[in-house]
């Protein structure tokens, strides 16, 4: 069954600092992927998806992401963490026709 | 910006009883979701709608649950008799059509059944 797998529960970084999350996809075709972010409180917020085409995506909030065939890896980077980027996100891989599968999750905390 | 909205925000109900769930979805969307967040857990896929019709549900989703679009604008989730495990944040989501097109999704319904 498709599935994806974020490895990092939780990840503490520096404002200013670069931020990468990590997430393995287990897909037999050429998966539709997605990054959601969820605020404290807050529903789902798609950052990016990737369908295909550029392996490297850009989405909302100054997030990228870059899909790996290779790795089935589609990990989530941003240059420069802001303080409102504490949250808690989400990978997740189109598993039919209609329904998503998420992962884990990964908890953000920026520190001053 | 359009968006999906739910209500109530939280809900809290006893054991045993009825809860129905709100959503309005975003108005061009033809697909409708419900996906539930145990405490501490993963998000998980409940049920699809589409055409007045589920498309596709989980294992979790069981005779105790249903889905409805009552009107052109609502779509709800029926649970019949609530159970201590059905505690969860509940996420109502659409999309235009099916998962080649993202799925927008409500601030969720947090369900406490005691």
């Amino acid at each position: 069954a498709q599935s994806v797998t974020q490895p990092d529960i939780h990840i503490t970084v520096s404002e200013g600092a670069s931020l990468e999350l990590r997430c393995n996809y287990s897909y037999g075709a050429t998966p539709y992927l997605f990054w959601y972010v969820q605020s404290p409180g807050q529903g789902l917020q798609l950052l990016l998806k990737y369908f295909s085409g550029d392996t490297l995506v850009q989405g909302i909030k100054g997030f990228e992401a870059e899909f790996k065939r290779s790795q089935s890896s589609f990990n989530l980077r941003k240059p420069s963490v802001h303080w409102s980027d504490a949250a808690e996100y989400f990978c997740a891989v189109g598993a039919s026709d209609y329904k998503l599968s998420f992962g884990a999750g990964t908890t953000v905390t920026v520190r001053a | 910006e359009p968006e999906v909205t739910q209500t109530p925000s939280h809900q809290v109900t006893q054991m045993g009883q009825e809860v129905i769930l709100r959503c309005v979805p975003i108005s061009n969307h033809l697909y409708f979701y419900w996906y539930r967040q145990i405490l501490g857990q993963k998000v998980e896929f409940l049920v699809s709608f589409y055409n007045n019709e589920i498309s596709e549900k989980s294992e979790i989703f069981d005779d105790q649950f249903s889905v409805e679009r009552p009107d052109g604008s609502n779509f709800t989730l029926k649970i019949r008799s609530t159970k201590l495990e059905d505690s969860a944040m509940y996420f109502c989501a659409s999309s235009v059509t099916s998962t080649l097109h993202e799925q927008y999704f409500g601030p969720g319904t947090r369900l406490t059944v005691t």
